[in-house]
């Protein structure tokens, strides 16, 4: 079963609002990462959050981690029509870097 | 980083066949996995494929449907044996790089059609 649940599901919001997704987990992790995939195709890497760190900036991305409520966020500031794609959260839980992940948002920026 | 492809990018089989697909890397990894994506849904890893030994593979999958190689360092390939329609999915596959490779690089995936 999967490990984690993403809210929400589909998010739609006009270029230059800002874009929040949030991830839920079940198990202890070693770290979570966040993953970008358009149209089907193969996943890019975003960011990764150690279990042991509670916030994480990448140019317009701002992740947090909260381990207490097995939860973290993914804002995406002043979003584009380019950031139009699925995003996916994943979990490492520290056995051989085998990953978990959930079931993802669909994000669409509107021009 | 690392530069993956993944041959063939789709395809269209009949039921009862075999489709084997392949993953080549530009550098050599230890870390080497398999993943499927159904319509519309995440991706759950089918097995990890190590070199020189068996691969390692996740609750529900078995050697038998899914046979994997691991000749060597940069390259792999995925079968999936004795196809039946809910075998249509995009299979991707990821290699893990880094000083702890816990980030993964992923292929372009391959989008098979069962008919």
């Amino acid at each position: 079963s999967q490990q984690g649940e993403e809210d929400p599901q589909a998010l739609s919001i006009q270029e230059g609002e800002n874009a929040t997704m949030n991830c839920s987990y079940k198990t202890s992790i070693n770290n979570l990462q966040w993953y970008r995939q358009n149209s089907g195709r193969g996943l890019v890497h975003l960011i990764l959050i150690r279990s042991n760190e509670r916030e994480k900036h990448s140019g317009r991305l701002r992740v947090t981690l909260d381990t207490s409520k097995k939860s973290s966020s993914l804002l995406i500031t002043a979003s584009r029509a380019a950031d139009t794609a699925s995003y996916f959260c994943a979990t490492d839980v520290g056995s051989g870097s085998r990953l978990t992940f959930g079931e993802g948002t669909q994000l669409t920026v509107n021009p | 980083s690392a530069v993956i492809s993944q041959k063939p990018s789709r395809d269209i089989c009949q039921r009862g066949t075999s489709l084997t697909i392949q993953c080549q890397v530009d550098s050599q990894v230890t870390m080497m996995f398999w993943y499927r994506q159904q319509p519309g849904q995440s991706l759950t890893l089918i097995a990890t494929a190590n070199q020189g030994s068996e691969a390692t593979y996740e609750s529900g999958f078995v050697i038998d449907k899914f046979p994997i190689s691991r000749p060597n360092l940069t390259f792999s390939t995925l079968t999936v044996s004795n196809l039946s329609p809910e075998d249509s999915s995009i299979y991707l596959c990821s290699v893990g790089k880094g000083l702890t490779q816990e980030t993964q690089y992923f292929g372009p995936g391959t989008r098979l059609l069962v008919l």
